[in-house]
């Protein structure tokens, strides 16, 4: 069975905090794994994919893969209140093409 | 900078009719993807496809839904009898490659079944 937990929140930090937000899968084997921010009524749009253990920084953005733990998390520094959205963990099956979704974790960062 | 396109982007029918959904993948994209997210659910993937053929499909994917490139440039999701639970948004993807490849989203078609 292929499934990805997140913490469906809401997730709330204060402007210009760290809002951490984490993922776990259940194919030990996978290897892809990517995070999307969804804004209400809109579609999945990327911010980064990840596919090696360790860490991978874009800009404000660190996602965290442990490969032996099965999880991946997502680190925004300096939040802002345009990162309000639902975030999405998506994973890549290792028997599988298709992304299986997490059901997000939706973020409120206050001014 | 490149991007999905999807067409229409809302759509309303009547139980029990014929719709299709539109998508103009990425140019140079060769897999393509439908996915459908229920409101207040999680997006759940319908099916792929590449070289003209349906690569892998879930369990949502049954008889009523049919895919096709009826060109070079478009992509459709066929739902021939619509039901009341075929209410949701639907996304079109689209990837260079295949299993490692970020897949990028297009709008949607938020389907509303009567």
């Amino acid at each position: 069975q292929k499934e990805v937990e997140q913490n469906s929140g809401p997730l709330s930090v204060p402007e210009g905090a760290i809002a951490s937000l984490n993922c776990t899968y259940s194919d030990r084997v996978s290897q892809s794994f990517f995070w999307y921010r969804q804004y209400s009524g809109k579609s999945p749009e990327l911010i980064m994919s990840i596919y090696s253990n360790g860490d991978k920084e874009d800009g404000r953005f660190t996602a965290q893969l442990n490969k032996a733990s099965q999880y991946v998390s997502l680190l925004i520094r300096d939040s802002q209140p345009s990162d309000s959205a639902t975030y999405l963990c998506a994973v890549i099956f290792s028997n599988g093409q298709n992304f299986v979704f997490g059901p997000g974790t939706r973020l409120s960062v206050l001014p | 900078e490149p991007e999905v396109t999807q067409t229409p982007s809302h759509q309303v029918t009547q139980m029990g009719q014929e719709v299709i959904l539109r998508c103009v993948p990425i140019s140079n994209h060769l897999y393509f993807y439908w996915y459908r997210q229920i409101l207040g659910q999680k997006v759940e993937f319908l099916v792929s496809f590449y070289n003209n053929e349906i690569s892998e499909k879930s369990e949502i994917f049954d008889d009523q839904f049919s895919v096709e490139r009826p060109d070079g440039s478009n992509f459709t999701l066929k739902i021939r009898s619509t039901k009341l639970e075929d209410s949701a948004m639907y996304f079109c993807a689209s990837s260079e490659g295949g299993t490692k490849e970020t897949q990028y989203f297009g709008p949607g078609t938020r389907l509303l079944v009567l």
